[in-house]
């Protein structure tokens, strides 16, 4: 069966570090997604990214995060400086079409020290 | 503003008992409505999903929701819980509109006692 991957699983890094989260979409999705979850709290959306241009974000997808699809399999999330507030799991979703369920990825755990 | 409240923050139940788990939301126009499961150090994980059509859907793992738009709801119900259903379960909407983007609910997590 098709699924998401994320990669790392773990992430550690120190404040201010850049840190790139890494995602494969199902092959034949064509939206695709990032949320975060902080530990405790509810999912929630930080980007949207449709026909390799930023479709929707959030008020939490500010300057200090970015998204890539650098070809034709890989999307990335990345964020320029880490804040010690940005420690949460990020998860990668996509979708086939607009009115299709998303599938999630297993997540990063991101952890900034 | 889109928004789904989930009133139960945990719930346990005993193996073979029955479960709901509810869910309200509130959005401007037909809402399409997902529950997700988490279990332990997973990914989330789609039990089901609303579109359009009959009110009451199946989905995955025997469990089943019924969507009533009087009440904005969409409630999740199992007849016969089992120690593995033991996660988070969260609902959410997703706004066509806007990027397909899901909002979710603040999860419910399940307890399951032998």
């Amino acid at each position: 069966e098709p699924e998401v991957t994320q990669t790392p699983s773990h992430q550690v890094t120190q404040m201010g570090q850049e840190v790139i989260l890494r995602c494969v979409p199902i092959s034949n999705h064509l939206y695709f997604y990032w949320y975060r979850q902080i530990l405790g709290q509810k999912v929630e959306f930080l980007v949207s990214f449709y026909n390799n241009e930023i479709s929707e974000k959030s008020e939490i997808f500010d300057d200090q995060f970015s998204v890539e699809r650098p070809d034709g399999s890989n999307f990335t999330l990345k964020i320029r400086s880490t804040k010690l507030e940005d420690s949460a799991m990020y998860f990668c979703a996509s979708t086939s079409g607009r009115n299709t369920e998303a599938f999630f990825g297993q997540g990063t755990r991101l952890t900034v020290v | 503003a889109q928004s789904v409240t989930q009133p139960d923050i945990h719930i346990t139940v005993s193996e073979g008992a029955s479960l709901e788990l509810r869910c309200n939301y509130s959005y401007g126009a037909t809402p399409y409505l997902f529950w997700y499961v988490q279990s332990p150090g997973q990914g989330l994980q789609l039990l089901l999903k609303y579109f359009s059509g009959d009110t009451l859907v199946q989905g995955i793992k025997g469990f089943e929701a019924e969507f009533k738009r009087s009440q904005s709801s969409f409630n999740l119900r199992k007849p016969s819980v089992h120690w593995s259903d033991a996660a988070e379960y969260f609902c959410a909407v997703g706004h066509l509109n806007a990027g397909n983007m899901l909002t979710f609910g603040g999860g419910t997590r399940l307890m399951v006692k032998p």
